[in-house]
């Protein structure tokens, strides 16, 4: 069966890096894009972009350009998320999420269970 | 920032029907599939619903989806207390080329 497995819980100071990682099991990792969705304490979803797990492309939607970063390591069908800089607003549950198709589909089949990440001094 | 539009919260007693409307614009839901998501406490969001109307297997048919011009409708019909979760629409933004969610409703049985 599909899986998505995310890292542990984060507690990162104010300006410190974070990387969550996404591990994949139970289907061709390159056969579906991966999304990144975030929700802050209190508030909805919200999508952060996605990569291409064929060509390794990601894509971020406004508001997560420059300090999100996006990678993969094919080898262990693993997605991460990169924040650098961290701040206090950062504060969240980081989702990824497996579109239906690779490129995007646009239908977010499978999440995994989220990494809370919190940025506190 | 959510982009689509649903009511904060709704609510029904077991056996009722409830429906939650996802209200957007000709670039998000009017172009575009629908795509609804069930977020229960402590466990990864669900699709409930993708393109419109489409239940994934395994989902049971109390779940029913759909659309009309700019504004999508999620209906539960025999509302069960395992039913009490957080519900979010979905679409592609065609202007943001990007996908946008709900606002979210919290549906409680009462």
């Amino acid at each position: 069966q599909v899986q998505l497995v995310q890292s542990g819980s984060e507690l990162k100071k104010p300006g410190a890096s974070v990387k969550v990682s996404c591990k994949a099991s139970g289907y061709t990792f390159s056969r579906h894009a991966m999304n990144w969705v975030r929700q802050a304490p209190g508030q909805g979803l919200e999508w952060m972009g996605w990569i291409n797990t064929n060509t390794g492309n990601p894509a971020y939607a406004q508001g997560f350009t420059g300090r999100f970063v996006f990678s993969l390591d094919t080898s262990v069908s693993t997605a991460y998320l990169q924040i650098t800089s961290l701040k206090a607003e950062d504060t969240a549950v980081y989702y990824c999420a497996r579109d239906l198709g690779n490129p995007l589909a646009g239908i977010i089949d499978y999440w995994g269970l989220g990494t809370l990440v919190t940025v506190s001094s | 920032q959510s982009v689509l539009t649903q009511p904060p919260s709704a609510s029904g007693t077991p056996g009722q029907r409830v429906t939650i409307s996802c209200s957007g614009t000709t670039s998000n839901i009017g172009r575009n599939f629908v795509n609804w998501y069930q977020v229960l406490p402590g466990t990864a969001p669900k699709l409930l619903i993708f393109s419109n109307f489409q239940r994934p297997s395994g989902v049971p048919d109390r779940f029913s989806g759909s659309k009309s011009g700019t504004s999508a409708s999620l209906a539960i019909s025999g509302l069960q207390s395992e039913d009490e979760a957080d519900y979010y629409c979905g679409a592609w933004d065609d202007s943001l080329n990007g996908n946008v969610f709900g606002t979210g409703t919290k549906v409680t049985v009462l």
